[in-house]
């Protein structure tokens, strides 16, 4: 069975500052990783995923996220926060050959101008 | 622009009706994703198929709700009879088996019954 954990159900940061939402994974198999994003009333979107190679990738809007085996994590960055950014943020975990997605609660997060 | 479309966008009904809420996804995805979105659950997978055929619907309520993929580019989702308990955002995703990445979400339908 494959779990996700998103610590912080609720994140507030300055505009400009640094954006760490946390997630923390469970599989007993090698997991692909995503991170969705939804805005109110909207469906959601993917960010970035990992599935194999490059342990740190690259998503849309200036977010990256780093795979690391050792720690069972997948936290999601962005060097600078904007209005923009403020929505829910939803962690999911697959693997090879099951692709239902199981997905974390969620952290919303607020951009405090 | 490819995207994965539901109807309707929202549904009110009164409880003990039947609801149907209708997906189409994206042309040539082969697996296609019921979620059901609460406050109190997040997000469930209900059902979901892969070249029409239903692969797990493990998390439906077997007792009132069905899901079919009529054809490739239709799938629905049935409520009968409606309880104000099914209250939600109901979302429809599909993907490509073969590449097995990320699903891809329609806006949703926000079902309530009253």
């Amino acid at each position: 069975a494959q779990s996700v954990t998103q610590l912080g159900s609720h994140v507030s940061v300055s505009e400009g500052a640094l954006v760490l939402l946390r997630c923390n994974y469970s599989s007993s198999v090698p997991p692909y990783l995503f991170w969705y994003v939804q805005y109110p009333n909207q469906g959601l979107q993917l960010l970035l995923k990992y599935t194999t190679g490059a342990t740190l990738v690259k998503g849309i809007n200036g977010f990256e996220a780093e795979f690391k085996k050792s720690e069972t994590s997948f936290h999601l960055t962005k060097p600078s926060a904007h209005m923009s950014d403020a929505a829910e943020y939803f962690c999911a975990v697959s693997y090879f050959g099951n692709e239902k997605l199981t997905f974390g609660t969620g952290t919303r997060l607020t951009i405090i101008p | 622009d490819a995207r994965v479309t539901q109807t309707p966008r929202h549904k009110v009904t009164e409880m003990g009706q039947e609801v149907t809420m209708r997906c189409q996804p994206i042309l040539g995805h082969n697996t296609v994703f019921w979620y059901r979105q609460t406050m109190m659950q997040g997000l469930e997978l209900l059902a979901y198929f892969r070249n029409r055929a239903p692969l797990d619907d493990s998390g439906m309520p077997k007792d009132r709700f069905s899901a079919e993929m009529p054809d490739a580019t239709l799938a629905t989702l049935k409520i009968q009879p409606s309880e104000p308990r099914d209250s939600a955002v109901y979302f429809c995703a599909s993907g490509l088996r073969e590449r097995n990445t990320e699903a891809f979400f329609g806006q949703g339908t926000r079902l309530t019954v009253v």
